[in-house]
């Protein structure tokens, strides 16, 4: 199974709203991460986590929450979002560095209204 | 962190082959060259890796400069299912990395 998966697909929320981005994967991977994409642009790293630790915080608001239960899952908590937040959001995991290959879910397409 | 540049867009013909360059001036001797491509609506994909020699696989061809400072991804046949964006990326060999996408090159492919 090399698959990494996100729920929802699709998420539309109201600035005062509180919902929870999913990311699952199987591989044993130890690192993973969080990406912000905006349309026509390439993915803004947000969070890594490394053996369930934050490891790298790329300055991101504190509407962001993120949480990794366990080896296998990341949690994107959200809270207090603003319109210009919408944005597909992307989980990826690695086995680990350099020349370990990096897996991307499909995403989680985020509408703040 | 090491930077990657490449051309913002190319188009070549449906069944020619494709070759993407990628500039990585400032790469460190410990820096693995990483391909990926995202197709519309989806993730990024692997298409590729190399550290410092020539890499082929089912999906490509990874061409490494003697001097490490650029690469060239090669599409062997380009078929339509090929229109991309393809990203080119440095992972670090020894450290957690942040992965930072540079703008990428919008691959365009005609029938």
């Amino acid at each position: 199974d090399t698959e990494v998966t996100q729920t929802p697909k699709h998420l539309v929320m109201g600035m005062t709203n509180k919902k929870s981005l999913k990311c699952e994967q199987h591989m044993g991977h130890r690192a993973m991460y969080w990406y912000k994409q905006k349309a026509k642009k390439p993915p803004e790293l947000m969070f890594v986590y490394s053996y369930e630790k934050l490891s790298i915080n790329e300055s991101v608001p504190s509407r962001f929450s993120p949480e990794c239960p366990n080896s296998s899952l990341l949690n994107l908590h959200l809270h207090a979002l603003q319109p210009e937040d919408s944005a597909l959001y992307l989980c990826a995991s690695s086995g680990g560095r350099g020349g370990n290959t990096i897996y991307f879910g499909e995403g989680s397409w985020l509408t703040v209204v | 962190d090491a930077k990657t540049t490449q051309p913002n867009s190319m188009e070549s013909n449906e069944e020619e082959p494709v070759h993407l360059p990628c500039n990585h001036s400032t790469i460190s001797g410990t820096d693995y060259i990483h391909w990926y491509r995202q197709l519309p609506s989806q993730g990024p994909e692997y298409v590729i890796h190399g550290l410092t020699s020539n890499v082929n696989n089912r999906m490509a061809s990874l061409a490494i400069a003697e001097d490490r400072k650029s690469s060239t991804l090669i599409l062997h046949r380009a078929t339509l299912r090929d229109a991309a964006v393809y990203y080119c990326i440095l992972r670090p060999m020894n450290r957690d990395d942040k992965i930072i996408f540079g703008k990428g090159t919008r691959l365009h492919i005609l029938p």
